[in-house]
């Protein structure tokens, strides 16, 4: 049972005009999620994050949005640029109940594509 | 940079034989991963460590074991590798502060081949 989804293996946009990733959730006990960017035979690296107490979180061409209702998450990135290519997966956590805390759970990611 | 490294970069083993996998930080950080990651699934966490010699497991833990005598090494053992073990595996820290939403920060990973 997946827990965070990301629908859209793959992502086509051209450089300059606006990405948008989605992710939804069904724990409703999540209540912090990021964003990682994953360059081929790299690790992963971390790029946002939002607190569920916040709807939007900005970082440069960077925001998040973050809708509870819905339990969904989108990334923007404007203007989107050719090394933004890469996969991007989200993940999420739930608050700290004790040592076994601060477990992230992955979406299967999204591969992004910005054409030059 | 994280000062996470991870030892080997890469690995070529058979069937049956015992693997190990380092990870070492520099950041004194309490909390340490092992995660991996294959085709279709994102990243899975095997097993974790929230201090010396505390350990627990994580989503796919079967045919995993691990070992923290050390703040900065975190070992993850194959006792005996299968090709359904051949995969990309990532260690990650974050420093655990009680209370805090953590960021987990990732090392460069290993590329396990069992043949």
């Amino acid at each position: 049972d997946q827990q965070v989804k990301q629908n859209s293996p793959s992502l086509s946009v051209q450089e300059g005009r606006i990405s948008i990733l989605n992710c939804d959730y069904t724990n409703s006990m999540f209540d912090y999620f990021l964003w990682y960017k994953k360059y081929p035979a790299e690790g992963p690296t971390f790029l946002i994050s939002i607190s569920s107490i916040k709807d939007k979180n900005e970082d440069g061409r960077f925001t998040v949005f973050l809708n509870k209702s819905a339990k969904h998450l989108s990334l923007h990135i404007v203007p989107s640029q050719p090394g933004d290519s890469a996969v991007y997966f989200c993940a999420a956590s739930a608050a700290y109940s004790g040592a076994g805390s601060y477990q992230l759970t992955f979406g299967k990611g999204t591969k992004l594509s910005v054409i030059p | 940079d994280a000062g996470i490294t991870q030892s080997p970069r890469h690995k070529v083993t058979e069937t049956g034989t015992p693997v190990t996998l380092r990870c070492h930080q520099t950041e004194n950080h309490r909390y340490m991963y092992w995660y991996r990651q294959d085709p279709g699934h994102g990243l899975r966490l095997i097993h974790y460590s929230y201090g010396v010699k505390d350990t627990d497991k994580g989503e796919v833990s079967d045919g995993y074991s691990v070992s923290r005598s050390k703040t900065e090494d975190f070992l993850l053992t194959l006792e005996s590798a299968t090709s359904s073990q051949t995969s990309v595996y990532f260690c990650a820290i974050t420093e655990g502060l009680a209370g805090g939403q953590e960021t987990q920060y990732f090392g460069p990973g290993t590329r396990l081949l069992v043949l």
